[in-house]
Protein backbone atom coordinates (compact mmCIF):
# COMPACT_ATOMS: atom_id res chain seq x y z
CA UNK A 1 0.00 0.00 0.00
CA UNK A 2 1.43 3.70 -1.04
CA UNK A 3 1.70 5.33 2.14
CA UNK A 4 3.19 8.57 3.65
CA UNK A 5 3.11 8.59 7.91
CA UNK A 6 3.69 11.56 9.62
CA UNK A 7 4.75 11.64 13.13
CA UNK A 8 6.66 14.14 15.95
CA UNK A 9 3.84 16.63 15.98
CA UNK A 10 3.84 17.78 19.83
CA UNK A 11 3.08 20.73 22.55
CA UNK A 12 5.45 23.22 22.67
CA UNK A 13 6.39 26.60 23.58
CA UNK A 14 7.15 29.66 21.85
CA UNK A 15 11.03 30.35 20.54
CA UNK A 16 11.36 26.18 21.07
CA UNK A 17 11.88 23.43 18.28
CA UNK A 18 10.49 20.20 17.02
CA UNK A 19 11.50 17.82 14.26
CA UNK A 20 8.57 16.02 11.95
CA UNK A 21 9.42 13.48 10.07
CA UNK A 22 7.05 11.67 7.38
CA UNK A 23 7.66 8.07 6.59
CA UNK A 24 7.67 6.61 3.02
CA UNK A 25 6.11 3.56 1.68
CA UNK A 26 4.33 1.00 -1.37
CA UNK A 27 6.16 3.46 -3.89
CA UNK A 28 9.40 4.19 -5.40
CA UNK A 29 10.40 6.83 -2.48
CA UNK A 30 13.93 8.38 -4.61
CA UNK A 31 12.22 9.58 -7.88
CA UNK A 32 9.36 11.43 -5.93
CA UNK A 33 9.34 15.03 -4.96
CA UNK A 34 7.70 15.81 -1.34
CA UNK A 35 5.67 18.51 -0.07
CA UNK A 36 4.42 19.76 3.64
CA UNK A 37 1.49 20.89 3.53
CA UNK A 38 -0.07 22.30 7.32
CA UNK A 39 -3.76 23.46 8.14
CA UNK A 40 -4.05 25.70 11.08
CA UNK A 41 -7.12 24.63 13.66
CA UNK A 42 -10.62 25.60 11.41
CA UNK A 43 -8.35 27.49 8.57
CA UNK A 44 -7.64 26.41 5.31
CA UNK A 45 -4.22 24.66 3.47
CA UNK A 46 -1.24 26.34 3.58
CA UNK A 47 1.83 24.85 1.47
CA UNK A 48 4.59 24.90 3.75
CA UNK A 49 7.98 23.30 1.76
CA UNK A 50 9.13 21.46 -0.89
CA UNK A 51 11.88 19.33 -1.56
CA UNK A 52 12.92 17.53 -5.42
CA UNK A 53 13.60 14.07 -5.59
CA UNK A 54 17.37 14.17 -4.71
CA UNK A 55 16.86 17.51 -2.47
CA UNK A 56 18.71 19.21 -4.94
CA UNK A 57 15.90 21.94 -5.13
CA UNK A 58 14.22 23.14 -2.19
CA UNK A 59 11.94 25.36 -1.73
CA UNK A 60 10.02 27.69 1.35
CA UNK A 61 6.99 29.19 1.99
CA UNK A 62 7.93 33.32 3.61
CA UNK A 63 5.99 32.87 6.42
CA UNK A 64 9.21 29.40 7.53
CA UNK A 65 11.84 30.80 5.26
CA UNK A 66 14.77 31.01 7.45
CA UNK A 67 13.09 28.79 10.32
CA UNK A 68 12.53 25.81 8.98
CA UNK A 69 14.51 23.34 7.10
CA UNK A 70 13.17 20.25 5.13
CA UNK A 71 15.61 17.36 4.55
CA UNK A 72 15.15 13.69 2.92
CA UNK A 73 17.35 10.44 3.13
CA UNK A 74 16.26 7.91 0.52
CA UNK A 75 18.18 5.43 1.48
CA UNK A 76 16.18 5.36 4.82
CA UNK A 77 12.61 6.64 2.66
CA UNK A 78 12.32 9.08 5.57
CA UNK A 79 11.63 12.91 5.40
CA UNK A 80 12.00 15.34 8.03
CA UNK A 81 10.75 19.04 8.92
CA UNK A 82 12.91 20.60 11.20
CA UNK A 83 11.34 23.71 13.10
CA UNK A 84 12.89 26.45 14.99
CA UNK A 85 11.84 29.45 16.17
CA UNK A 86 8.34 28.41 16.17
CA UNK A 87 5.52 30.79 16.90
CA UNK A 88 2.10 30.99 18.25
CA UNK A 89 0.66 31.04 14.61
CA UNK A 90 3.15 27.58 13.62
CA UNK A 91 0.05 25.63 15.58
CA UNK A 92 -1.44 23.60 12.99
CA UNK A 93 -1.97 19.75 11.22
CA UNK A 94 0.86 19.22 9.36
CA UNK A 95 0.52 16.49 6.16
CA UNK A 96 3.91 15.13 3.87
CA UNK A 97 2.10 14.95 0.45
CA UNK A 98 3.61 12.98 -2.44
CA UNK A 99 3.83 15.26 -5.58
CA UNK A 100 3.25 13.07 -8.68
CA UNK A 101 5.06 15.52 -11.97
CA UNK A 102 4.13 14.08 -15.50
CA UNK A 103 3.87 15.47 -19.13
CA UNK A 104 0.45 15.56 -21.45
CA UNK A 105 1.47 14.93 -25.34
CA UNK A 106 -2.41 15.86 -25.37
CA UNK A 107 -1.87 19.64 -24.69
CA UNK A 108 1.94 19.70 -24.61
CA UNK A 109 2.33 20.72 -20.79
CA UNK A 110 4.14 19.44 -18.18
CA UNK A 111 1.74 19.02 -14.88
CA UNK A 112 1.66 17.96 -11.17
CA UNK A 113 -0.33 17.55 -8.13
CA UNK A 114 -0.15 16.04 -4.39
CA UNK A 115 -1.34 12.64 -5.21
CA UNK A 116 -0.72 10.65 -2.01
CA UNK A 117 -1.15 12.65 1.58
CA UNK A 118 -0.50 11.10 4.84
CA UNK A 119 -3.08 11.35 7.88
CA UNK A 120 -0.98 14.75 9.48
CA UNK A 121 0.54 15.64 12.87
CA UNK A 122 -0.58 17.92 15.33
CA UNK A 123 2.05 20.37 16.29
CA UNK A 124 0.63 23.10 19.06
CA UNK A 125 2.73 26.24 19.47
CA UNK A 126 1.75 27.50 23.08
CA UNK A 127 2.93 28.37 26.47
CA UNK B 1 -5.83 36.27 2.22
CA UNK B 2 -5.20 33.20 0.46
CA UNK B 3 -3.41 33.93 -3.35
CA UNK B 4 -6.20 32.06 -4.96
CA UNK B 5 -9.94 32.95 -4.69
CA UNK B 6 -12.55 31.14 -3.77
CA UNK B 7 -16.06 31.53 -2.55
CA UNK B 8 -16.34 30.89 1.61
CA UNK B 9 -19.90 28.49 0.87
CA UNK B 10 -21.73 27.01 -1.86
CA UNK B 11 -24.69 24.66 -1.38
CA UNK B 12 -27.49 22.83 -3.24
CA UNK B 13 -29.71 19.96 -2.66
CA UNK B 14 -29.28 16.22 -4.28
CA UNK B 15 -29.30 15.55 -7.73
CA UNK B 16 -28.32 19.66 -8.37
CA UNK B 17 -25.21 20.63 -10.04
CA UNK B 18 -22.51 23.22 -7.93
CA UNK B 19 -20.12 24.97 -9.02
CA UNK B 20 -17.23 26.52 -7.06
CA UNK B 21 -15.09 29.15 -8.38
CA UNK B 22 -11.35 29.46 -8.73
CA UNK B 23 -9.65 32.95 -9.16
CA UNK B 24 -5.70 33.68 -9.45
CA UNK B 25 -3.23 35.64 -11.93
CA UNK B 26 -0.98 34.90 -14.30
CA UNK B 27 2.28 33.29 -12.35
CA UNK B 28 0.09 30.71 -10.98
CA UNK B 29 -3.34 29.44 -12.71
CA UNK B 30 -2.30 31.80 -15.96
CA UNK B 31 0.99 29.81 -16.27
CA UNK B 32 0.30 26.21 -14.63
CA UNK B 33 -2.47 23.43 -14.76
CA UNK B 34 -5.24 23.37 -11.77
CA UNK B 35 -5.64 20.61 -8.92
CA UNK B 36 -8.40 20.09 -6.96
CA UNK B 37 -8.65 18.78 -3.50
CA UNK B 38 -11.56 17.65 -1.14
CA UNK B 39 -11.27 17.66 1.98
CA UNK B 40 -13.40 15.26 4.16
CA UNK B 41 -14.26 16.17 8.25
CA UNK B 42 -11.45 15.40 9.97
CA UNK B 43 -9.69 13.40 7.03
CA UNK B 44 -6.90 14.30 4.96
CA UNK B 45 -7.30 16.02 1.71
CA UNK B 46 -7.69 13.79 -1.14
CA UNK B 47 -6.88 14.75 -4.87
CA UNK B 48 -9.99 15.26 -6.84
CA UNK B 49 -9.29 16.67 -10.14
CA UNK B 50 -5.58 17.19 -11.61
CA UNK B 51 -4.49 19.12 -14.58
CA UNK B 52 -7.43 21.04 -15.26
CA UNK B 53 -9.79 18.23 -15.49
CA UNK B 54 -8.49 15.02 -15.47
CA UNK B 55 -10.28 12.72 -12.79
CA UNK B 56 -8.19 10.23 -10.93
CA UNK B 57 -9.23 6.65 -10.66
CA UNK B 58 -12.02 6.13 -8.27
CA UNK B 59 -13.61 9.51 -8.67
CA UNK B 60 -16.64 9.67 -9.98
CA UNK B 61 -17.36 11.21 -13.61
CA UNK B 62 -20.01 13.68 -11.15
CA UNK B 63 -17.03 15.99 -10.82
CA UNK B 64 -15.55 17.81 -13.92
CA UNK B 65 -13.16 20.67 -14.13
CA UNK B 66 -11.95 23.42 -16.06
CA UNK B 67 -9.71 26.40 -16.80
CA UNK B 68 -9.90 29.16 -18.52
CA UNK B 69 -7.15 31.68 -18.27
CA UNK B 70 -6.55 32.99 -14.98
CA UNK B 71 -9.45 31.42 -13.70
CA UNK B 72 -11.44 27.58 -12.94
CA UNK B 73 -14.08 25.99 -11.63
CA UNK B 74 -15.29 22.49 -10.50
CA UNK B 75 -18.47 21.20 -11.02
CA UNK B 76 -20.77 18.49 -9.13
CA UNK B 77 -23.39 16.84 -10.91
CA UNK B 78 -26.15 14.80 -9.21
CA UNK B 79 -25.20 16.26 -6.24
CA UNK B 80 -25.29 13.39 -3.29
CA UNK B 81 -24.68 13.62 0.58
CA UNK B 82 -21.66 12.16 0.62
CA UNK B 83 -20.03 15.42 -1.57
CA UNK B 84 -20.48 17.88 1.49
CA UNK B 85 -17.17 18.89 2.26
CA UNK B 86 -14.17 20.93 1.89
CA UNK B 87 -12.96 21.83 -1.30
CA UNK B 88 -9.45 23.48 -2.30
CA UNK B 89 -7.63 24.70 -5.46
CA UNK B 90 -4.65 24.77 -5.85
CA UNK B 91 -1.87 25.88 -8.87
CA UNK B 92 2.00 26.28 -8.75
CA UNK B 93 3.18 30.07 -8.88
CA UNK B 94 6.10 31.16 -10.83
CA UNK B 95 6.55 34.19 -8.52
CA UNK B 96 6.38 32.33 -5.50
CA UNK B 97 7.87 29.18 -6.47
CA UNK B 98 5.47 27.26 -4.14
CA UNK B 99 2.37 25.76 -4.12
CA UNK B 100 -0.70 28.09 -3.60
CA UNK B 101 -4.05 27.22 -2.51
CA UNK B 102 -7.51 28.87 -2.45
CA UNK B 103 -9.33 29.40 1.14
CA UNK B 104 -11.41 26.25 0.42
CA UNK B 105 -15.00 26.32 -0.40
CA UNK B 106 -17.14 24.76 2.16
CA UNK B 107 -20.08 22.87 0.24
CA UNK B 108 -23.11 21.65 1.71
CA UNK B 109 -25.72 19.82 1.08
CA UNK B 110 -29.55 21.13 1.97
Amino acid sequence: EVQLVESGGDLVQPGGSLRLSCAASGFTFNIYAINWVRQAPGKGLEWVSYISSSSSTIYYADSVKGRFTFSRDNAKNSLYLQMNSLRADDTAVYYCARETYSYSHVGSFYYSYMDVWGKGTTVTVSS
Amino acid sequence: QSVLTQPPSASGTPGQRVTISCSGSSSNIGSNTVNWYQQLPETAPKVLIYSNNQRPSGVPDRFSGSKSGTSASLAISGLQSEDEADYYCAAWDDSLNGWVFGGGTKLTVL
